[in-house]
């Protein structure tokens, strides 16, 4: 069965710092989908990056950016220049699409940027 | 276009209790899947609706249960409530089915607490 992993529960970085947060899954699918997303305090869950397996360039969106490595199952979120707003859950998640579907998060990792 | 809406935002029901949740997902979006978010577990996959189909179901009890209605709006049942089943309920939409496009928006979540 899949499995996502975030190791780290908690997290914190100061302000304009940079931070990466942890995640790796278990799978035996070649095609599948990564996501990372971010759930503000009291607010909803909104997209932040998307990496698609059979692409071997990292995804990056502004300040976000992934380190996908396949072979080690291992997909690392890098926030730049960390900003207050970035403070948040942020929930790693896997999706595959061949045969049944399967949506699956990782328990998520708080992060808190200090001023 | 509105975002994917959920009612009522709160609710507090006593064991035994059934509850039924609503979720409106964005305009032209014909997928709902719903999940249960809970500190220690994480996001959960409840089930998928599709063109009015359950289309995918995760592992949860018969007592949760769902539909979706012609106007792709869903509902989510939960009977016989036990303490365990208090959460946030979270309802996502995307446009043609997560084996398509992959990406999700959410709504605010309902939160239940069970006493």
């Amino acid at each position: 069965a899949q499995t996502v992993t975030q190791s780290q529960p908690e997290m914190s970085v100061q302000e304009a710092e940079t931070v990466t947060l942890s995640c790796t899954y278990d799978t035996s699918e070649n095609n599948y989908y990564l996501f990372w997303y971010k759930q503000p305090p009291s607010r909803q869950m909104i997209l932040v990056i998307r990496q698609e397996a059979y692409k071997q360039q990292n995804a990056t969106e502004n300040r976000f950016s992934v380190n996908f490595q396949k072979a080690a199952k291992s997909f690392s979120l890098k926030i730049s220049d960390s900003q207050l707003g970035d403070t948040a859950m942020y929930f790693c998640a896997f999706m595959s699409y061949s045969g049944t579907y399967k949506y699956i998060f990782g328990t998520g990792t708080r992060l808190k940027v200090l001023a | 276009k509105a975002g994917v809406t959920q009612t009522p935002r709160y609710l507090i029901k006593t064991r035994g209790q059934q509850v039924t949740l609503s979720c409106s997902p964005i305009s032209g979006h014909r997928s709902v899947s719903w999940y249960q978010q809970t500190p220690g577990q994480g996001l959960q996959f409840l089930f998928e609706y599709f063109s009015e189909t359950q289309r995918n179901k995760g592992n949860f009890p018969g007592r949760f249960s769902g539909r979706q209605f012609s106007n792709s709006r869903s509902e989510m049942n939960v009977s016989t409530l036990e303490l365990g089943d208090s959460a946030l309920y979270l309802c996502a939409s995307s446009p043609e089915g997560l084996t398509v496009t992959y990406e999700q928006y959410f709504g605010p979540g309902t939160r239940l607490t069970v006493t």
